[in-house]
């Protein structure tokens, strides 16, 4: 079956303005969870989400936030970009959450200007 | 709260050679832990993971780990090492509906 895809791969923005990343899971997953790498704080859990439900949230700050659809699938947003941003942000999706196994997307690879 | 240490950030072995990459856990309740490799600009695919039972854990690519609760450790190895096992490793631990990963080991293959 198809993996986890993420759009886009690449997206290019400037300060102030705000992205929308987007998630399709592994059909038949319900958990989604979102993830920031950076080359400084590696990979920081962002949020996950359960059957259209926020289970659990990492330690950032409110201007990222997310949602997920009927189907599974998943948005991040992240307003009013800082250059700190700038990060390769990836989504897994799993049957039931984090204590089974994730199966990752590619990653969209966000650049603050 | 649950966190993970990779000790080292970077492992280089010859090929043929044994790979040992460390993994030193911490979690108030039996954790679940895991193993993941990263290829350059690619997400994370999963080598291996312990749950309960069987402390030795066989995974893909010829990789094993072994859970020892009495050293909060759960290093990866691999009998001889590939130049394909050229790669970024992740150690991840879950106890809950939250993951957390160690700051990462990248592992460079001589021939």
């Amino acid at each position: 079956k198809a993996g986890v895809t993420q759009t886009p791969r690449y997206l290019i923005k400037t300060r102030g303005q705000q992205v929308t990343l987007s998630c399709s899971p592994i059909s038949g997953h319900r958990s989604v969870s979102w993830y920031q790498q950076t080359p400084g704080q590696g990979l920081q859990f962002l949020f996950e989400y359960f059957s259209e439900t926020q289970r659990n949230k990492g330690n950032f700050p409110g201007r990222f936030s997310g949602r997920q659809f009927s189907n599974s699938r998943s948005e991040m947003n992240v307003s009013t970009l800082e250059l700190g941003d700038s990060a390769l942000y990836l989504c897994a999706s799993s049957s039931t959450g984090a204590t089974d196994t994730q199966y990752f997307g590619p990653g969209t690879r966000l650049t603050v200007l | 709260a649950q966190s993970v240490t990779q000790l080292g950030s970077h492992v280089s072995v010859s090929e043929g050679a044994l790979v040992l990459l460390r993994c030193n856990y911490s979690s108030s309740v039996p954790p679940y832990l895991f193993w993941y490799v990263q290829y350059p600009n690619q997400g994370l695919q999963l080598l291996l993971k312990y749950t309960t039972g069987a402390t030795l854990v066989k995974g893909i690519n010829g990789f094993e780990a072994e859970f020892k609760k009495s050293e909060t450790s759960f290093h990866l190895t691999k009998p001889s090492a590939h130049m394909s096992d050229a790669a970024e490793y992740f150690c991840a631990v879950s106890n809950n509906n939250d993951m957390r990963f160690g700051a990462g080991t990248r592992l460079t293959v001589k021939p």
